[in-house]
């Protein structure tokens, strides 16, 4: 069965400094990958997904992400981060059956975001 | 706003009772996806709609909930005789039935049973 793991609950950066969360997942074919932000009691918005093609992806907010397969990884970065930026991250990686069924996700257990001035 | 909107925004149920939640996903979405989301956790899978039809259902999704979308526009999830551990977030996602897309999320019903 498919896992993703995010071996970081909690990180806390400087407002400024650059940004790294990590994503580890574990599926038997080439994988649909996303991360997603959620502030707290809201839903999770989307910030960038890989499908194919180039392994460096970008997303909103100045967030990019890359697509490693030698090491099962799809880890978020961010150069400079903005207290705003505070929130919960989370990786996740989508199932496909025939190559459609996209929304079907399997999250990991989220990172916490804090931001210190 | 064209978004995929949930309601009620929270719930406050006393155990035993029953509660049902509503989702109305983006419009031309034809996909409708329900998940739950404990303290501390991901969000975990629930079911899933393709129009009308009910094609997938998790473990997770015991006999007390039952999940409909009769018109293959908006859907209800209903939770009977609500135990203390259905406290969770409850997330409904859509997207459109073509390749390359992700499920767009609504806000969330927050469920607490007392």
């Amino acid at each position: 069965a498919q896992s993703v793991t995010q071996p970081d609950i909690h990180i806390t950066v400087s407002e400024g400094a650059s940004l790294e969360l990590r994503c580890n997942y574990s599926y038997g074919a080439t994988p649909y990958l996303f991360w997603y932000v959620q502030s707290p009691g809201q839903g999770l918005q989307l910030l960038l997904k890989y499908f194919s093609g180039d392994t460096l992806v970008q997303g909103i907010k100045g967030f990019e992400a890359e697509f490693k397969r030698s090491q099962s990884s799809f880890n978020l970065r961010k150069p400079s981060v903005h207290w705003s930026d505070a929130a919960e991250y989370f990786c996740a990686v989508g199932l496909g059956s025939g190559g459609t069924s996209y929304g079907k996700l399997t999250f990991g257990q989220g990172t916490i975001l804090t931001v210190h001035p | 706003d064209t978004g995929v909107s949930q309601n009620p925004r929270h719930k406050i149920t006393k155990r035993g009772q029953n509660v049902t939640f509503r989702c109305d996903p983006i419009s031309e979405h034809n996909r409708l996806y329900w998940y739950r989301q404990t303290l501390g956790q991901g969000p975990e899978f629930l079911t899933y709609f393709q129009n009308e039809a009910q094609l997938e259902k998790s473990r997770l999704l015991s006999d007390r909930f039952s999940a409909e979308r009769p018109k293959g526009s908006f859907s209800t999830l209903e939770i009977q005789r609500t135990e203390q551990g259905d406290s969770a977030m409850y997330l409904c996602a859509s997207s459109p039935d073509r390749r390359n897309t992700e499920a767009f999320f609504g806000q969330g019903t927050r469920l607490t049973v007392v």
